[in-house]
């Protein structure tokens, strides 16, 4: 069974620049959530995305958007970086909704703001 | 509001010590779940234990225990006979059972010297 893949690893981008990051869902997974992890703290909640429709956001400004594929995959695009942005971004899959079932997480994509 | 506080910042103990990680949380709602997830300097997320609210049984698995009270709203984890491997950053978190935002804690750095 494929656990959850990320990519790119690691990524530089400048002030104002736009990003997508990219994330595959375990397989028999139909949940992605999208986490922020500034250093040294716990990921906090972007959103959620359940059968290609988002389904739940955390305290995010409208530049943070997302998509789901029919496969289940997902994008994470941030608009006009800002250098606050700079952290982990974390993917995590769950079968169903994330309501009942535990979330398994990728090994993230680290974004550097210039 | 939900919050997650974890107060051990740093905690470095010698090999085959046992050691407890504290966490304790805040919420309104009565249904819930718990969680304790594992960062290795990898960076992803390696998920260790759910725990419902209305379950407050103990539970083991190996060298590893949880103590789950909720009448000072605290989700402790405990191992025993740590190892060097052990060296890791450990979250705790709290969901509502109707909402995908998982809130997590500021973690946990443990090292484990030989």
């Amino acid at each position: 069974e494929t656990g959850v893949t990320q990519s790119p690893t690691h990524l530089i981008k400048t002030r104002g620049q736009q990003v997508t990051l990219r994330c595959s869902s375990q397989s028999g997974h139909n949940t992605v959530s999208w986490y922020q992890q500034a250093l040294g703290q716990g990921p906090q909640f972007i959103f959620q995305y359940y059968r290609e429709e988002e389904n739940g956001r955390g305290n995010f400004p409208p530049r943070f958007s997302g998509l789901q594929f029919p496969n289940y995959s997902s994008e994470l695009n941030v608009n006009a970086l800002e250098l606050d942005d700079s952290a982990l971004y974390l993917c995590a899959s769950s079968p169903k909704t994330a309501l009942q079932e535990t979330q398994y997480f990728g090994p993230g994509t680290r974004l550097l703001v210039l | 509001a939900q919050k997650v506080t974890q107060a051990q910042t740093e905690i470095s103990v010698v090999e085959k010590e046992d050691v407890t990680l504290d966490c304790v949380y805040e919420t309104r709602d009565t249904t819930y779940y718990l969680f304790w997830y594992k960062q290795p300097p990898s960076g992803e997320l390696v998920f260790l234990i759910r725990r419902n609210s209305f379950d407050e049984q103990n539970e083991i698995s190996g060298r590893y225990s949880w103590n789950f009270q909720k009448s000072t709203s605290s989700f402790n984890f405990t191992i025993t006979a740590s190892q060097v491997v052990d060296s890791a950053v450990y979250f705790c978190a709290l969901r509502k059972v109707n909402n995908n935002d998982m809130r997590f804690g500021a973690g946990t750095r443990l090292t484990v010297k030989p």
